[in-house]
């Protein structure tokens, strides 16, 4: 079975610093990639999504992220955060064998400091 | 013009007790889901619905009773009540014949079990 890692569990940041949460998954085979984000008493919005195609993918409110097949990676970026940033990130995998099924990283807190 | 919505929004009960969750999509997807959050914010998928029929049942104890009265509704029963039980259920849905697997989140229940 399939497993998601977010080895960054706590990251604080100033505004206008550069942002890079990790993901990471154990799968050999095709996958569908997914970031979302939950803000403070929310629920969870699809932040990104990949596919197919190019490996660099754009999201909304200026998020990107990026799969290295290699790595088994789908590392989320922001070259500059907001203090509205301030949420939990959650990388989740669809394996090709999986039908609909995702799989959930432990997710990341992230608190931009004004 | 709520995609997905849930009800309650808190549920607040004693051990023992049996209690329903409602969701309802607008959508028009094939497919719905129940997540449980729990105070670690760790997402791990319950049940997936398509078209009324169970595809998934992930290792969830048979106090849980998904009912699916039409494909626009998932309802999760659940029955003697236990502390344990306490956490956050997000209904989901996504389209099943849509190659675009992304997966629309509920608002969430927060379930307090005393």
């Amino acid at each position: 079975a399939q497993s998601v890692s977010q080895h960054n569990h706590h990251v604080i940041l100033s505004e206008a610093a550069s942002l890079e949460l990790g993901c990471n998954y154990s799968y050999g085979g095709t996958v569908n990639l997914f970031w979302y984000v939950q803000y403070p008493g929310q629920h969870l919005q699809l932040l990104l999504k990949y596919f197919s195609g190019d490996p660099l993918v754009k999201g909304i409110k200026g998020f990107e992220a990026e799969f290295i097949k290699s790595k088994f990676s789908f590392n989320l970026r922001k070259p500059s955060v907001q203090w509205s940033d301030t949420a939990e990130y959650f990388c989740a995998v669809n394996a090709d064998n999986a039908g609909n099924m995702l799989t959930f990283g432990g997710g990341t807190r992230l608190m931009v400091k004004p | 013009d709520t995609a997905v919505s849930q009800t309650p929004k808190y549920l607040v009960t004693q051990m023992g007790n049996d209690k329903s969750i409602k969701c309802e999509q607008n959508l028009g997807h094939d497919t719905m889901y129940w997540y449980k959050q729990d105070s670690k914010k760790f997402l791990k998928i319950m049940f997936s619905y398509n078209n009324k029929e169970l595809i998934i049942n992930e290792t969830v104890p048979n106090r849980f009773s998904p009912k699916s009265p039409d494909k626009a509704h998932l309802n999760l029963h659940i029955n003697s009540l236990e502390l344990g039980d306490s956490a956050v259920y997000f209904c989901a849905s996504s389209q099943e014949h849509n190659t675009l697997k992304a997966q629309y989140f509920g608002p969430g229940t927060r379930l307090l079990v005393l």
